[in-house]
């Protein structure tokens, strides 16, 4: 198995640009997800296959992967953006999450 | 639009059995992997189980290998989650999520709104 590695927490001021990184040492050839958890609510994924928007996702969540590190980048950061965020890595047979970034919005 | 429903929740003492359900609506369900998840209380998230679109292929996280079974019934469209041999470590909330096109590299793109699970004596 393999672990994914995230800061704890991340402040930005409203209107900035947010990045939260994921660290993994077997990234390889895999892709990141990420997933926004906002308090008492359910994860959503935010960013698949490293870079990809699902429907419905505001255009200022983007996502790249290079090396050993996934990066979700949130620009003009909202109020509403305050939430938990997850990576998630996986192959056929399995799924890991980062621990999961708490994102403040002051 | 994509609805996943868990149910089956409570508290159990430990070493007891409980098992979870999960109903889905709202897209083509035999054709798409199923995963449970699970988040203790103030914790992050840990995968627990998938199964793939037609059952054949069953996989664990390490913390419940032996321990939990997962099932589905593309009839009825619903997975389950057969927990056995519960600890109090189990303690979390359950959601069940709906995987992503792809197999290779998972991603999970929908989510129920989660149940809880207490193991408690």
């Amino acid at each position: 198995s393999y672990e994914l590695s995230q800061p704890p927490s991340v402040s930005v001021s409203p209107g900035q640009t947010a990045r939260i990184t994921c660290s993994g040492d077997k990234w390889g050839d895999k892709y990141a997800s990420w997933y926004q958890q906002r308090p008492g609510q359910s994860p959503v994924l935010v960013i698949y296959q490293d870079s990809r928007r699902p429907s419905g996702i505001p255009e200022r969540f983007s996502g790249s992967n290079s090396g050993n590190t996934a990066t979700l980048t949130i620009s003009g950061t909202q109020a509403i953006d305050e939430a938990d965020y997850y990576c998630q890595a996986g192959d056929s047979s399995t799924v890991v999450f980062g621990g999961g970034t708490k994102l403040t919005v002051l | 639009q994509v609805q996943l429903v868990e149910s089956g929740g409570g508290v159990v003492q430990p070493g007891m059995s409980l098992r979870l359900s999960c109903a889905a609506s709202g897209f083509i369900f035999r054709t798409f992997g199923m995963h449970w998840v699970r988040q203790a209380p103030g914790k992050g998230l840990e995968w627990v189980a998938f199964i793939s679109y037609d059952g054949t292929k069953k996989y664990f996280g390490d913390s419940v290998k032996g321990r939990f079974t997962i099932s589905r019934d593309n009839s009825k469209n619903t997975i389950d989650l057969q927990m056995n041999s519960l600890r109090a470590e189990d303690t979390a909330v359950y959601y069940c999520a709906k995987s992503g096109r792809s197999t290779s590299s998972p991603y999970l793109d929908s989510w129920g709104q989660g149940i809880l699970v207490t193991v408690s004596s």
